[in-house]
Parts: C-alpha cells; sequence; structure tokens
C-alpha cells in the first residue's frame, strides 16, 4: 500500500516561533497534497490543497500567510506555521494522490500533534 | 464546510455485537469513503464506495449508499474490543473546482466493551 510519513509526529513551541511539519509520500508520486486540522474529537478540516510546482489553494477561512505552503516536489510537502500561538495548537494531518496506486485517492500521514505554549 | 453528518456521535456496545454508523451529505459525489481513527493517531482507510454501488463488502464491514436519500451506512459486524475508536466518512465531490477533495463527517466513537 501507499506510505505517507509526516515529520515531526509530535512538537512544542514557543509562542511567536515557526514551526515546519514535513509531510512524504514514500514509495509513489504525490502530484496532489491536502493538509487537514483537527480538532480534539472534532472532525478533519480542510485547510488547503497543493499541486507539485504550482501554488496552493487555501480553503475559506484560512490565512495563507499563516499556513504557509510548500510542493516543491512530487514526495515532498511542507507545512509552515508561522509566528504561532497557542489558538494554533492542534493535530494536523496531510494526505496525498496521485496516480498509483490508486488514481486520485488519498493516502493520509500518522498526523503531527502541534502544542503552542 | 463540513457536509458530511454523521449519527450516532457516539455508540457504545458489546463485543460480539454489531454497529451501524450512518452518513448524510448533501452535494453530489464521486464516491463516499469511511475511515477509522483511533486517539490521536492518523487515518486508516476502511472501505471506498462509488457513486454507482449500491453495496459494498469487506471482511467484517458493509456499507450501503442510498444517493437518492445523500446518506451511507457502515455496519461493523461481530465487533471486538480493538474496533475501538471514531469513525468517519468522508465524500469525494463530483466535478469541478472541487475534485479530489474530501469532505469529512463529523464522526462517530465507537466504544465496544468486552
Amino acid at each position: 500500500g501507499a506510505v505517507v510519513s509526516q515529520h515531526p509526529s509530535r512538537v512544542i513551541c514557543k509562542s511567536g516561533t515557526s514551526v515546519k511539519i514535513e509531510c512524504r509520500s514514500l514509495d509513489f508520486q504525490a502530484t496532489t497534497m491536502f493538509w487537514y486540522r483537527q480538532f480534539p474529537k472534532k472532525s478533519l478540516m480542510l485547510m488547503a490543497t497543493s499541486n507539485e510546482g504550482s501554488k496552493a489553494t487555501y480553503e475559506q477561512g484560512v490565512e495563507k500567510d499563516k499556513f504557509l505552503i510548500n510542493h516543491a516536489s512530487l514526495t515532498l510537502s511542507t507545512l509552515t506555521v508561522t509566528s504561532a500561538h497557542p489558538e494554533d495548537s492542534s493535530f494536523y494531518i496531510c494526505s496525498a494522490s496521485g496516480q498509483t496506486p490508486v488514481v486520485n485517492e488519498q493516502f493520509f500521514g500518522p498526523g503531527t500533534r502541534l502544542t503552542v505554549l | 464546510s463540513q457536509q458530511g453528518e454523521e449519527d450516532p456521535q457516539a455508540l457504545s456496545i458489546q463485543e460480539g455485537e454489531n454497529a451501524t454508523m450512518n452518513c448524510s451529505y448533501k452535494t453530489s459525489i464521486n464516491n463516499l469513503q469511511w475511515y477509522r481513527q483511533n486517539s490521536g493517531r492518523g487515518l486508516v482507510h476502511l472501505i471506498l464506495i462509488r457513486s454507482n454501488e449500491r453495496e459494498k463488502h469487506s471482511g467484517r464491514l458493509r456499507v450501503t449508499l442510498d444517493t437518492s436519500k445523500k446518506s451511507s451506512s457502515l455496519l461493523i459486524t461481530a465487533s471486538r474490543a480493538a474496533d475501538t475508536a471514531s469513525y468517519f466518512c468522508a465524500t469525494a465531490r463530483a466535478g469541478g473546482t472541487s475534485y479530489g477533495k474530501l469532505t469529512f463527517g463529523q464522526g462517530t466513537i465507537l466504544t465496544v466493551h468486552p
């Protein structure tokens, strides 16, 4: 099956700092990666969609200057939470899709828990 | 916005019983998928049913889809304590700029008591 990894799995940072989260597709080329946010006991909310080599498309209400997304290669996308504040504390999950193994099916990473003090 | 609504929000059953979770959605879809999430972990893909399918089985899982009612159900038969998790439905919209995007339901928290 398709494997997607995220790094780090858990990060704690001070308010005002920036945090970078990596999402990698390990055994397939991901033409599209998605970033989700999940609050405790809540559902996943799509934040943005990124296509390799182009700018990310953000969902309504998501600040693109706050959540910087880069999809520089077919196996890596990064989400940078800039000037993090306690309200940015959340579980961030990425997913990746491509032409293989199943066209356009999303494969999810294990998530990154961000805690901003 | 989250278009998927799931019920019940929480379900508590004994091991061996069946668990049924329902999902409703609002727009035309390409397919509907069910995922499981253990506490604090990532999503595990369970099953995908396409808009032209009505029922699908995978092991102890049975999924139905009624596009006229815009609803789906997930049945887990002979539940086990290890099935304890949150279950989410997710719809992939048909066509347009939303192609490929998934919209998740609110989820059902299933607890299976040994």
